[in-house]
């Protein structure tokens, strides 16, 4: 059974910074494209990131490029995401999901979803 | 970059049928899109992906009441027999050189 769980989310100053991380198991993690996705509270789904199966490849939605680092760990079967700069705008739920195409030279949608962890940022 | 227009809400009566509508940007008419539920307090859920000649690929487990088809822009999500667990929020998906973009989602309300 295919299974992502989010940690690290939690309070923050704006201003600061945060490491998300996304806990894969059930499936062969280094064959995978893999994303972030957040929905800011009441909102709709927002795309943020994802990495290519061997971190070669990253990208971003716009609105935090610069600030937001995606990276994973194919021996942990872990996925990162490291916020820098948060700013209020940054408050969410943080969804790590799974691109379906397994194997696949580019990114496809998204079959998997964890249950997500909640960023908040506000002094 | 594609758009992906979606209606902000959708209501039909219990044992009816909705069908959801998400329309791509005209110079994106052909991208594949996918088809994600949300209910209540829940993760999003991934339901099926289609295609622009309405060819459609179900999750295993979706039950057979959720069928896609596509006309030009148009991508739809029917809901046959309307069930109370099917009160949630739809969101349509596509990507574009390894970005990717949702629609801002249909509420379905099951009265």
């Amino acid at each position: 059974e295919v299974q992502l769980v989010e940690s690290g989310g939690g309070l923050v100053q704006p201003g600061g910074s945060l490491r998300l991380s996304c806990a894969a198991s059930g499936f062969t993690f280094s064959n995978y494209w893999l994303d972030w996705v957040r929905q800011a509270p009441g909102k709709g789904l927002e795309w943020v990131a994802n990495i290519k199966q061997d971190g070669v490849e990253e990208y971003y939605v716009d609105s935090v490029k610069g600030r937001f680092t995606i990276s994973r760990d194919n021996a942990k079967n872990s996925l990162y995401l490291q916020m820098n700069n948060l700013r209020a705008e940054d408050t969410g739920v943080y969804y790590c999901a799974r691109s379906s195409a397994e194997y696949s030279s580019s990114s496809e949608f998204s079959d998997y979803w964890g249950q997500g962890t909640l960023v908040t940022v506000s002094s | 970059q594609p758009v992906l227009t979606q209606s902000s809400s959708a209501s039909a009566s219990l044992g009816s049928s909705v069908k959801l509508t998400c329309t791509l940007s005209s110079e994106h008419s052909s991208y594949i899109i996918a088809w994600h539920q949300q209910q209540p307090g829940r993760a999003p859920r991934y339901l099926m992906n289609l295609e622009g000649s309405g060819d459609y690929n179900k999750r295993s487990g979706v039950p057979d009441r959720f069928s896609g088809s596509s006309s030009g822009a148009d991508r739809y999500l029917t809901i046959s027999n309307l069930q109370s667990e099917d009160e949630a929020d739809y969101y349509c998906e596509t990507w574009d050189s390894n970005t990717h973009v949702f629609g801002t989602g249909t509420k379905v309300t099951v009265l």
